[in-house]
């Protein structure tokens, strides 16, 4: 029980594209989701904490409109980066909640920006 | 602000010994939660341990355990007969017991085990 997916694994766009990920909790309803980024070999870096059916609350630095979060159902949540740069790429990981304690992550998402 | 500290930024044990990982950690709550994660290559995040802050008893799984010490703020991993299987990085993590519950992340330690 508890698995996170991602889709998709890896995708590699134009500069000035927008990528969408999705984030499913596949076996339980998850309260809360959260989207992390990764530079390589670094911590994870929590983006934004999105809630089903409000408005994602975005961490201080990250711009809300570059990163689209869209949380529709309790087991579904997307991450869309609009107008990527190489600057965006990285390791996108998303996680969710259940209850009040521990997070189940998701396998990530290399983003690379050409 | 809640922080939490990994000193060591790589170590490498021989297989079949046992390896401690430091973590520290700042903060003025009571309510809390501690968790390693072990982030292998495939970068998939996988539990390994969690101690509950009210829990005076170490938490132990399998061949993992921790030492907590709770008026040190430190809270370290000790991997027993390492296997070659337990090369990865490894992430202290805090959670507090109000608010959004977000995890506050070590800086990794990358641990390499050798045959």
């Amino acid at each position: 029980g508890a698995v996170v997916s991602q889709h998709p694994s890896w995708v590699i766009c134009k500069s000035g594209t927008s990528v969408k990920i999705e984030c499913r909790s596949l076996d339980f309803q998850a309260t809360t989701m959260f989207w992390y980024r990764q530079f390589p070999k670094q911590s994870l870096m929590l983006m934004a904490t999105s809630n089903e059916g409000s408005k994602a609350t975005y961490e201080q630095g990250v711009e809300k409109d570059k990163f689209l979060i869209n949380h529709a159902s309790l087991t579904l949540s997307t991450l869309t980066v609009t107008s990527a740069h190489p600057e965006d790429s990285s390791f996108y990981i998303c996680s969710a909640r259940v209850g009040s304690l521990e997070q189940f992550f998701g396998p990530g998402t290399r983003l690379t920006v050409l | 602000a809640q922080t939490v500290t990994q000193s060591q930024p790589e170590m490498s044990v021989q297989e079949a010994e046992t390896v401690t990982l430091s973590c520290t950690y700042d903060t003025s709550e009571n309510n809390y939660y501690l968790f390693w994660y072990k982030q292998p290559p495939s970068r998939q995040m996988i539990l390994v341990i969690r101690q509950e802050a009210y829990k005076q008893q170490n938490a132990t799984e399998n061949r993992f355990s921790v030492n907590f010490q709770k008026a040190a703020k430190s809270f370290s991993l000790k991997i027993s007969d390492s296997q070659l299987g337990d090369t990865a990085m490894y992430f202290c993590a805090f959670i507090w017991g109000s608010g959004t519950y977000k995890y506050i992340f070590g800086t990794g330690t990358r641990l390499k085990v050798l045959a």
